[in-house]
């Protein structure tokens, strides 16, 4: 079945640090794939998203791109902030099912300090 | 407009008693959805509407989980004589259609659930 595989937490990194965290995924079909963040206290928010292969998503410094042929959806940021400190849900669409329910990652919890 | 609410925010019942959890979806989604949010499990999916469709169960954990849409709009979802192992934060979700992969979906606060 579909499944998603993000790199194990908790990241810590001083702010401005290079920011990557992994996410890999198996799906039947041409899944869309998105990133969510969670910050304290507050509910899922979209972070970005990429529908088909080689699209890139990208929002608020972060990027990621849909790639096929490592069915990959590493998400980077150049330089991080103390205000980037959220837990970080990597999930595709299950198209396969009909719902285009998500299937999500274990979550990353990134800690920036200044 | 408004985003998608869901009541109550907080929830602590006694093993056994039964709950029920509300969800008003973001107006005109015609698609919702229920996970689960806990910390051995992750997210996990537990049931979807979309319209007056059937909805799929796939994700009940068990006969004791059941939910209802009414009127295409507000969604319930019961647990009946609830175990420790249902404390969780349940967060539903809706979308403009569960017909395309690519529609996001829009969370909600979710209603954190604890059994004594």
């Amino acid at each position: 079945g579909n499944s998603v595989t993000q790199m194990e937490g908790p990241v810590t990194l001083s702010e401005e640090a290079f920011l990557t965290i992994n996410c890999t995924y198996t799906a039947t079909g041409y899944p869309s794939l998105f990133w969510y963040v969670q910050y304290p206290g507050e509910g899922l928010q979209l972070l970005l998203k990429a529908t088909k292969a080689d699209d890139k998503g990208s929002n608020k410094g972060f990027e990621a791109t849909y790639r096929k042929e490592t069915t990959s959806f590493h998400l980077e940021k150049g330089s991080v902030q103390v205000s980037d400190s959220a837990v970080y849900f990597c999930a595709l669409s299950d198209s396969a099912s009909g719902t285009y329910k998500y299937i999500f990652g274990t979550g990353t919890r990134l800690k920036v300090l200044a | 407009g408004a985003g998608v609410s869901q009541s109550p925010s907080n929830k602590v019942t006694e093993k056994g008693k039964d709950v029920e959890l509300r969800c008003d979806p973001i107006s005109g989604h015609t698609a919702l959805y229920w996970y689960r949010q806990s910390l051995g499990q992750g997210l996990e999916f537990l049931i979807y509407f979309q319209g007056n469709s059937a909805p799929d169960k796939s994700g009940l954990p068990s006969d004791r989980f059941s939910a209802e849409r009414t009127g295409g709009s507000v969604s319930t979802l019961t647990i009946q004589r609830t175990q420790q192992e249902d404390s969780a934060v349940y967060l539903c979700a809706s979308s403009r259609a569960g017909t395309s992969g690519s529609n996001e979906q829009f969370f909600g606060p979710g209603t954190r659930l604890t059994v004594l």
